[in-house]
């Protein structure tokens, strides 16, 4: 049980396109889900909370314009990469919680490649 | 807000011997303190946690200790193993907010 996916896994797009990653809890109804973005030989670093049917909470320094994250339901959030670019490339995890024991479930990742 | 320092960097040990690894955190609310174990290109996977409400906490080969007094809590890797090298990620968890801090991560590296 517990398991969350994220689509794509990889993506290569072109400098001032927009890109967008699906997270989805497959088998629980995530209260919360978290974005994080990590770099290369870096931790974990959270970008934005956020919970169904309301706004995201954004992390300190996190453009909530350039980040876009849509929590539409209980199994699915999305984040979209408006006007990316080669600084943008990263691996980008989400997690969900059900809200319950605070534990988090991660997806596999997405690595984005700005080029 | 909650900050997590994670010490050493990178540790390396021969196969059998026993691995620690040691993080602070600030925030003396937080009241989950997860570890990860993070493969290369993969996601983090949970390996064992701890809650305020207890010192220690062990799972076959691996324990974990709390010291909330001195705001820290550590990792400790018996026996270990090849298959065990990765990087390994300490995190807190301020009351009520969920999310998770993760501290700078420790590249472990077990040689047969």
């Amino acid at each position: 049980g517990a398991v969350v996916s994220q689509h794509p896994s990889w993506v290569i797009c072109k400098s001032g396109t927009s890109v967008k990653i699906e997270c989805r809890s497959l088998d629980f109804q995530a209260t919360t889900m978290f974005w994080y973005r990590q770099f290369p030989k870096q931790s974990l670093m959270l970008m934005a909370t956020s919970n169904e049917g309301s706004k995201a909470t954004y992390e300190q320094g996190v453009e909530k314009d350039k980040f876009l994250i849509n929590h539409a339901s209980l199994t699915l959030s999305t984040l979209t990469v408006t006007s990316a670019h080669p600084e943008d490339s990263s691996f980008y995890i989400c997690s969900a919680s059900s809200g319950l024991y605070d534990e988090q479930y991660f997806g596999p990742g997405t690595r984005l490649t700005v080029t | 807000g909650e900050n997590v320092e994670q010490h050493p960097s990178t540790l390396s040990v021969q196969e059998g011997d026993s691995a620690v690894i040691k993080c602070t955190y600030s925030d003396s609310a937080s009241n989950y303190f997860p570890w990860y174990k993070q493969e290369l290109g993969k996601r983090p996977q949970l390996i064992i946690d701890i809650r305020s409400n207890v010192g220690e906490k062990k799972d076959q080969r691996i324990a974990v200790t709390l010291n909330k007094t001195a705001k820290h809590f550590s990792l400790h890797i018996t026996e270990t193993q090849p298959e065990d090298s990765a990087v390994y990620f300490c995190a807190a968890s301020p009351t009520g907010f969920q999310k998770l801090v993760f501290g700078t991560g420790t590249r472990l590296l077990v040689s047969p």
